[in-house]
C-alpha cells in the first residue's frame, strides 16, 4: 500500500536548521510529484511548493523562497525539507503530501506530518 | 490569490443529523478545481471529494460535493461519530493552492 513516512519531531534553537525526510514506498516514485505543506498549530493549512519527483526541480509558493529548500534522494525514495535559519514563527507540523493527480494539486497521500518547534 | 472562506467555524450536530458545510472563494476556481479534505486530530487531512463533487477511492456515499464558480458545498448525510473532525476546502485551479481555514464539526 502507499505510504509517506516522515522523519520525527524536531525541537531546535533560533538561528539553526532542520531536515525533515518523507519516505515513499508503495508505488513508483518517480512517477508523482511531492508536495510541502505547514500547518501551524490550531491553524490551517499553507501550501509551500513541490518537487518534481523526475527532475529535481523545485517550485516554491511565494513566502517560501530564500529559507525553504526541497530535495530528493531517488535511490531511495525519498523527499527532504530544509528549513534555515528558523524562527519561533516556524513552529509547524510540516507534511508531504503526494500529488493525485498529473499536474494538479491536489493531494491523496499525505505524510504523518512532523512537529518542529523553535525555541530556545 | 484565491481566498476560500469556509462556513460555518463551528457546526455542532447529533450522529444520524446531515450536515451541510459550506466553502466560498474570492474568484472563481478554475474548472471547479474544488477538494475537500477531512482531518481529525493528531492525523494528516483525507481526501474526501475533488473536482468538487467526484468521491475519492473508498470514501462512503454519505459524502458528497456541490457547487460551482465561486459556492462549494459538503453535504454529509447521516451523521457517523467518526465524521466528527475539521474539514478543509482546498482550490487546486490557481497557484497558490489556498486552503480555507476550517470548519469544524462536533458532536452536539
Amino acid at each position: 500500500q502507499v505510504q509517506l513516512v516522515q522523519s520525527g519531531s524536531e525541537l531546535k534553537q533560533p538561528g539553526a536548521s532542520v531536515k525533515i525526510s518523507c519516505k515513499a514506498s508503495g508505488y513508483i516514485f518517480t512517477n508523482y510529484a511531492i508536495n510541502w505543506l505547514r500547518q501551524v498549530p490550531g491553524q490551517g493549512l499553507q501550501w509551500m511548493g513541490w518537487i518534481n519527483t523526475n527532475t529535481g526541480i523545485p517550485t516554491y509558493a511565494q513566502g517560501f523562497t530564500g529559507q525553504f529548500v526541497f530535495s530528493l534522494d531517488t535511490s531511495v525514495s525519498s523527499a527532504y525539507l530544509q528549513i534555515s535559519s528558523l524562527k519561533a514563527e516556524d513552529t509547524a507540523v510540516y507534511y508531504c503530501a503526494r500529488n493525485f493527480l498529473p499536474g494538479l494539486r491536489l493531494f491523496d497521500y499525505w505524510g504523518q506530518g512532523t512537529l518542529v518547534t523553535v525555541s530556545s | 490569490e484565491i481566498v476560500l472562506t469556509q462556513s460555518p467555524g463551528t457546526l455542532s450536530l447529533s450522529p444520524g443529523e446531515g450536515a451541510t458545510l459550506s466553502c466560498r472563494a474570492s474568484q472563481s476556481v478554475s474548472n471547479n478545481y474544488l477538494v475537500w479534505y477531512q482531518q481529525k486530530p493528531g492525523q494528516a487531512p483525507r481526501l474526501l471529494i475533488y473536482g468538487a463533487s467526484s468521491r475519492a477511492t473508498g470514501i462512503p456515499d454519505r459524502f458528497s460535493g456541490s457547487g460551482s464558480g465561486t459556492d462549494f458545498t459538503l453535504t454529509i448525510s447521516r451523521l457517523e461519530p467518526e465524521d466528527f473532525a475539521v474539514y478543509y476546502c482546498q482550490q487546486y485551479g490557481w497557484s497558490p493552492y489556498t486552503f480555507g481555514q476550517g470548519t469544524k464539526l462536533e458532536i452536539k
